[in-house]
């Protein structure tokens, strides 16, 4: 079945550490984000990538960081840096804007909290 | 600035009752226009969406939005709210391959 993964479900995190978070689909999308979401926010937008080898900074980009190495993943670290990484995290993918249908597709999230 | 707003953070309906989700967009050029629902934990499921044509778009669950160019909004209804549909709701766009969110609203169904 086509679809986004992203794993871990939850994360548990130390402060000073950094960690990556997996996101993979097999839909064959050129564009994939990577977004926060906190209670009252709605989703914020770290970062997206519309092509292969190729990403560009959201609204919050500070203290992540992404590789686009293969068009099927997308990974997404938060370092030590990110001074309030507690939060779901969501990654999604679509086909790009001059296809037409550019639905996004979730994967079901990934939960960090910091210990 | 562009932007998405949902001016209603927190609504509660009965069930049964009719629902209007209000959604206002603010860009240079009519972007695509998404709604997603999320139910607590979980990613986000896609209920319909506007690219062109037809102003009113009919989705899943006998959700249906309409788009009204004049005002920039793009409100999600339905006629009759069942206790299942109790969730949070988004309102997106998709302009130039970029996808941004509103704030969100959450649909509380009374019995």
């Amino acid at each position: 079945d086509g679809g986004i993964t992203q794993s871990p479900k939850y994360l548990f995190r130390k402060e000073g550490q950094n960690v990556t978070l997996s996101c993979e689909q097999n839909l064959n999308h050129d564009a994939m984000y990577w977004y926060r979401q906190d209670p009252g926010q709605g989703l914020r937008l770290i970062y997206y990538s519309q092509i292969v080898n190729d990403f560009q900074k959201g609204d919050i980009a500070e203290g992540y960081s992404v590789s686009r190495e293969k068009k099927e993943s997308f990974p997404l670290t938060v370092t030590s840096a990110q001074k309030n990484p507690t939060a779901f995290y969501l990654c999604a993918s679509s086909s790009s804007s001059h296809l037409g249908n550019t639905e996004a597709f979730f994967g079901q999230g990934t939960r960090l909290t910091v210990v | 600035a562009q932007s998405v707003t949902q001016p209603d953070i927190h609504i509660t309906v009965s069930e049964g009752a009719s629902l209007e989700l209000r959604c206002n967009y603010s860009y240079g050029a009519t972007p695509y226009l998404f709604w997603y629902v999320q139910s607590p934990g979980q990613g986000l499921q896609l209920l319909l969406k506007y690219f062109s044509g037809d102003t009113l778009v009919q989705g899943i669950k006998g959700f249906e939005a309409e788009f009204k160019r004049s005002q920039s909004s793009f409100n999600l209804r339905k006629p009759s709210v069942h206790w299942s549909d109790a969730a949070e709701y988004f309102c997106a766009v998709d302009f130039k391959s970029l996808m941004r969110f509103g704030a969100g609203t959450r649909l509380t169904v009374k019995p």
